[in-house]
């Protein structure tokens, strides 16, 4: 199947400051990525769905100026949490969709801390 | 947002045993997909189900959709500690992937 990764995996932040997470499809033009999020024991929810070159679509209840999407090329999408807060711990993760497929692919996750 | 209930919600058994978990809607869904994700990683695509009443088997899982295509089921024979993770179950739905809560197994040696 196809690859797509995200970094860093692991990342430690202060209260206030922004943190950025990038997701690259690595063999494949992803045409749409999404991002979600998941809490410990818990399904994933999804956040917000990006199409190259275009604003991304955030779901109900997801703060678009807290978590700013960016998907410039078709194969880098990046989610800046700002104004971090210990609540917004969590594991992110993201998918791509592309290639002519219809099946998205995951990444392995980024586990933010802030402290 | 239809939702997808996932039961049971948390499984602990012990190696060697069976187990069911179950993904049902109200509403009928095109195609039905099975995830498996372990600690810190994403999720794994395992099987992608279309047809009502379709049987799909990889190794020792057996992924089953209704006939309604309404619910679907996946059962593991003789678990084994490499089986424990957490399933979840998603239908697309306007473009995007909707998830179940997810069944979180644990299998004891």
């Amino acid at each position: 199947g196809a690859v797509v990764s995200q970094h860093p995996s692991r990342v430690i932040c202060k209260s206030g400051t922004s943190v950025k997470i990038e997701c690259r499809s690595l063999d494949f033009q992803a045409t749409t990525m999404f991002w979600y999020r998941q809490f410990p024991k818990k399904s994933l929810m999804l956040m917000a769905t990006s199409n190259e070159g275009s604003k991304a679509t955030y779901e109900q209840g997801v703060e678009k100026d807290k978590f700013l999407i960016n998907h410039a090329s078709l194969t880098l999408s990046t989610l800046t949490v700002t104004s971090a807060h210990p609540e917004d711990s969590s594991f992110y993760i993201c998918s791509a969709e592309g290639g002519g497929e219809y099946e998205q692919y995951f990444g392995p996750g980024t586990r933010l801390t802030v402290t | 947002t239809q939702l997808l209930e996932q039961s049971p919600q948390f499984l602990s058994i012990q190696e060697g045993e069976n187990l069911t978990v179950y993904c049902n809607s109200s509403s009928v869904f095109s195609s039905l997909q099975w995830y498996r994700q372990e600690p810190g990683e994403g999720p794994v695509l395992l099987v992608t189900v279309v047809t009502g009443g379709e049987v799909k088997k990889l190794k020792r899982l057996t992924f089953q959709f209704g006939d309604a295509r309404k619910d679907s089921s996946l059962h593991i024979t003789a678990a084994q500690t490499g089986d424990t993770g957490l399933y979840l179950c998603a239908r697309r739905q306007g473009g995007k992937l909707i998830f179940g809560q997810g069944t979180e197994l644990s299998v004891k040696p």
